[in-house]
């Protein structure tokens, strides 16, 4: 089984409007992390956001929010007042376990912004 | 603001040969990584390394692939003998204390001929 699933190769939004790219993760360690990566065009890992499994509030970074709901093992990265700018290739990443370690990436989302 | 560099930002090798490819990580960081992206493929976790020792590796992490933080500041990938299939995207990435982000590097392209 995939340990990180994306299931949105490509999404379009409207400039200024919000989105929502969609993670779900598999695990059975009761401590790990999601994180979000940005990679542009020019091929850059931008890290965008971090979410703990025992951070009981969601996390927030500017724009970026990233919607946590354990049960369901989502991690949706949700980016409010879209701008041109973010369009990219997004990747949802999770690390396993308490001590630093390999994250493993999901497939990844191109974001396109429409004017 | 502090960010891991990676040098060179492109090499092109004959099959066969060795490649080294280095970082520079954040300097207060104590976690290390090296992480490669296929063209067009997902970002895949090759190696881990702290406290001088590697602490974590994947299964594409063989004996062709070695580590090294030879000083206080550099920390090098070296493909001994590279294949058509090592041609890809390698990041360099590091974590500080609390590893709860990895602040990549701009990549290394690498392509083999």
């Amino acid at each position: 089984a995939q340990k990180i699933t994306q299931t949105q190769p490509g999404m379009f939004v409207q400039e200024k409007e919000a989105v929502t790219l969609d993670c779900t993760y598999d695990t059975s360690d009761q401590s790990y992390g999601l994180f979000w990566y940005k990679q542009p065009s020019s091929g850059e890992m931008i890290f965008l956001i971090y979410q703990g499994s025992y951070d009981e509030q969601n996390a927030t970074e500017g724009r970026y929010s990233l919607n946590f709901q354990k049960a369901r093992k989502s991690a949706n990265l949700v980016i409010s007042a879209s701008q041109l700018g973010d369009s990219a290739m997004y990747f949802c990443a999770m690390r396993e376990g308490p001590n630093a370690g390999k994250s493993t990436f999901g497939d990844g989302t191109t974001l396109t912004v429409k004017p | 603001e502090p960010e891991v560099t990676q040098t060179p930002s492109h090499q092109v090798t004959q099959m066969g040969q060795e490649v080294i490819l280095r970082c520079v990580p954040i300097s207060n960081h104590l976690y290390f990584y090296w992480y490669r992206q296929i063209l067009g493929q997902k970002v895949e976790f090759l190696v881990s390394f702290y406290n001088n020792e590697i602490s974590e590796k994947s299964e594409i992490f063989d004996d062709q692939f070695s580590v090294e933080r030879p000083d206080g500041s550099n920390f090098t990938l070296k493909i001994r003998s590279t294949k058509l299939e090592d041609s890809a995207m390698y990041f360099c990435a590091s974590s500080d204390v609390r590893p709860e982000a990895q602040y990549f590097g701009p990549g290394t392209r690498l392509l083999v001929l």
